[in-house]
Order: structure tokens, then sequence, then C-alpha cells
């Protein structure tokens, strides 16, 4: 069965302390790879989407990056305003444009 | 340039009634996509919409039904509520086959 896994569940950092957060995928076939910030009671903010592996994209402090079984979000001197709930989603080829998003990844960055 | 709208914020239902849920799309957009978000949990697809027509379907019962407008909006409805169906309901709204949803701020829905 075809399953998303993030981790940690949740990370406490220090204001400008980096850290990464991992995006693990057991999919046959994957098209996409998506993440979102949701800040609680809220939906889901579209930051990045990568297709293949060895890419990397980047906004402002975070930057994401793509293998063939996992992704990371890394997290460059976090501040207070970046913590929220990240979420990782995986689109699979062939058509289906079901995205199946892990449980997410709770970052909270104290001052 | 109003992005995506959800109406009503939060919604209180008992169990065995009936419930719509309303969406608007960001401006331009012509696809329409719910989502059932429950506590702890990242969302889970329940439908997509495009041109009034069921285009994709996740894993939920016909009790979940929608429906789509001329004008892009849209509405998911849910039939003979259960405990189980509390949970925050997410619309997202894109051009088709394009990989960027705008999600709206979703539908706060408790079943007592």
């Amino acid at each position: 069965e075809d399953q998303v896994t993030q981790s940690p569940e949740a990370l406490r950092l220090q204001e400008g302390e980096s850290s990464s957060l991992n995006c693990s995928y057991t999919v046959s076939g994957l098209r996409g790879l998506f993440w979102y910030r949701q800040d609680p009671g809220k939906g889901p903010e579209f930051l990045f989407t990568l297709y293949s592996a060895g890419e990397e994209k980047e906004k402002e402090r975070l930057k994401a990056t793509l293998t063939k079984k996992e992704s990371f979000l890394h997290i460059t001197a976090p501040k207070p305003e970046d913590s929220a709930t990240y979420l990782c989603a995986v689109q699979l080829s062939g058509g289906s444009y079901i995205p199946t998003f892990g449980r997410g990844t709770s970052l909270i960055v104290h001052p | 340039d109003a992005g995506v709208t959800q109406s009503p914020t939060h919604l209180i239902k008992t169990r065995g009634q009936q419930v719509t849920l309303r969406c608007s799309p960001k401006s331009g957009h012509d696809t329409v996509s719910w989502y059932q978000q429950a506590l702890g949990q990242g969302p889970q697809f329940i439908f997509q919409y495009y041109e009034e027509e069921e285009r994709q379907r996740g894993n939920f019962p016909d009790r979940f039904s929608g429906h789509q407008f001329p004008n892009y909006s849209s509405e998911l409805n849910v039939n003979a509520l259960l405990l189980g169906d509390s949970a925050l309901y997410l619309c997202a709204s894109s051009l088709l086959d394009s990989d960027t949803q705008y999600f709206g701020p979703g539908t706060r829905l408790t079943v007592l």
C-alpha cells in the first residue's frame, strides 16, 4: 500500500537553530511531491512542488530537496513565525490526481 | 484578488442529520477539490469537480456527495452524519491538471 511518513511528529527549536523535517514515501511511481505549511485552524498553504530526484527549491528560510525515497524540508535560522505544521503530500504517476498526505510535523520555534 | 472562501466557518450537527458546506474558488480557477482533515491527521481527498462533473473520488462512502455550479463554486453534502464525520473540511481550487492547489480556511464540523 502506498504510504507517506513524516518525521519527527513534533519538533521544538530555538530561534536560529537550523534543522530538517523528513518525508519518506513508498509509492509505485512518483509524479510529484508537495510541501505545505498549515497554521492552527487554517487551510494548508502551498510551499513547493518537487518532481525528480536531485531537485531542490528554496523560499526564504526553507529549502526542499528530493531523493528517490524521501524529501527533506530544511529550515535555516528559523524564527518564531515559522511555527506551524508542515505537511508533505505525494501524487502518483499514471493519471490519477489523488494526493496522499502525511500526518505532518508540528514545528514550534521558541524566541 | 479573493482567495478560496468557505462557509460556514463552524457547524454543529447531531448524528443522522445532513449538512451542506460551500466553497468559492480562487478567481480564475475552474477545478475544486474537497478534503477531510481529522484532528492530528493530514487531509484526505474526498473528490474533485471540473466542469460540473465529479472527476476523481477518494475512498469515501456515498453519503458524501458534491456539486459544482456554472460559476465554479461547489458544495459538499454529507448525509446521515456519524460522530466520525467530525473534522475540518477543506476546499482547494486550481486550474485543471495544475499541481498548485490553493486551500480555503476550512469548515470545522462537529457531530454530537
